[in-house]
């Protein structure tokens, strides 16, 4: 049962050019999300995450839509770069369960082509 | 240390064979967690601690998974009588107190290939 899922496994861009990725869930009980960011060989890096309260948050040339009815979420990034060619994981977590624990998407592949 | 850390970065290991890994969480960070990612597929919980106790460990897949945790550390995760579907790479990761504010720092993983 895949509860989290990003369903485009791989998105070629220009760079400059704007880059959404999108990640659908199916549990109501998720109430906080996050976006994580991998380079070959190395682990998963924080990159930008939105509670259940918001609809949008912010940070600098990231930002991540909620759409709670809908039950998806997407990252945008503009203008992309190049250096954020990697794979780019959605998150879900549900502050009920007190434990911190991450439902994790299949990823998707961005790639930037100068 | 600076980040979270873990050993061996790559293991070889013949099927039937019992290996272990290792995770030193960054310094002071209390919750600690375990995720394997199979080929081509998204991180998958393993366990969670919290201190040196273990109040999730919904994700351990068989009985031959156990993990540890002492000194409110270092973490070791052990696979007893490995099964080629056990190949993944293994990921540790810590943070003070779950993830609402900041996400969890990851370390590199460990590479496990059961030939």
């Amino acid at each position: 049962d895949q509860q989290v899922k990003q369903n485009s496994p791989s998105l070629s861009v220009q760079e400059g050019r704007i880059s959404i990725l999108n990640c659908d869930y199916t549990n109501s009980m998720f109430d906080y999300f996050l976006w994580y960011k991998k380079y070959p060989a190395e682990g998963p890096t924080f990159l930008i995450s939105i509670s259940s309260i918001k609809d949008k948050n912010e940070d600098g040339r990231f930002t991540v839509f909620l759409n709670k009815s809908a039950k998806h979420l997407s990252l945008h990034i503009v203008p992309s770069q190049p250096g954020d060619s990697a794979v780019y994981f959605c998150a879900a977590s549900s502050k009920v369960s007190n434990t911190g624990k991450l439902i994790f998407g299949q990823g998707t592949t961005l790639q930037v082509k100068p | 240390g600076a980040g979270v850390s873990q050993s061996p970065s790559n293991k070889v290991t013949e099927k039937g064979k019992d290996v272990e890994l290792r995770c030193d969480p960054i310094s002071g960070h209390t919750a600690l967690y375990w995720y394997r990612q199979r080929l081509g597929q998204g991180l998958e919980f393993l366990i969670y601690f919290q201190g040196n106790s273990a109040p999730d460990k919904s994700g351990l897949p068989s009985d031959r998974f156990s993990a540890e945790r002492t000194g409110e550390s270092v973490s070791t995760l052990t696979i007893q009588r490995t099964q080629q579907e056990d190949s993944a790479v293994y990921l540790c990761a810590s943070s003070l107190e779950g993830v609402w504010s900041y996400g969890y720092t990851f370390g590199s993983g460990t590479r496990l290939t059961v030939v």
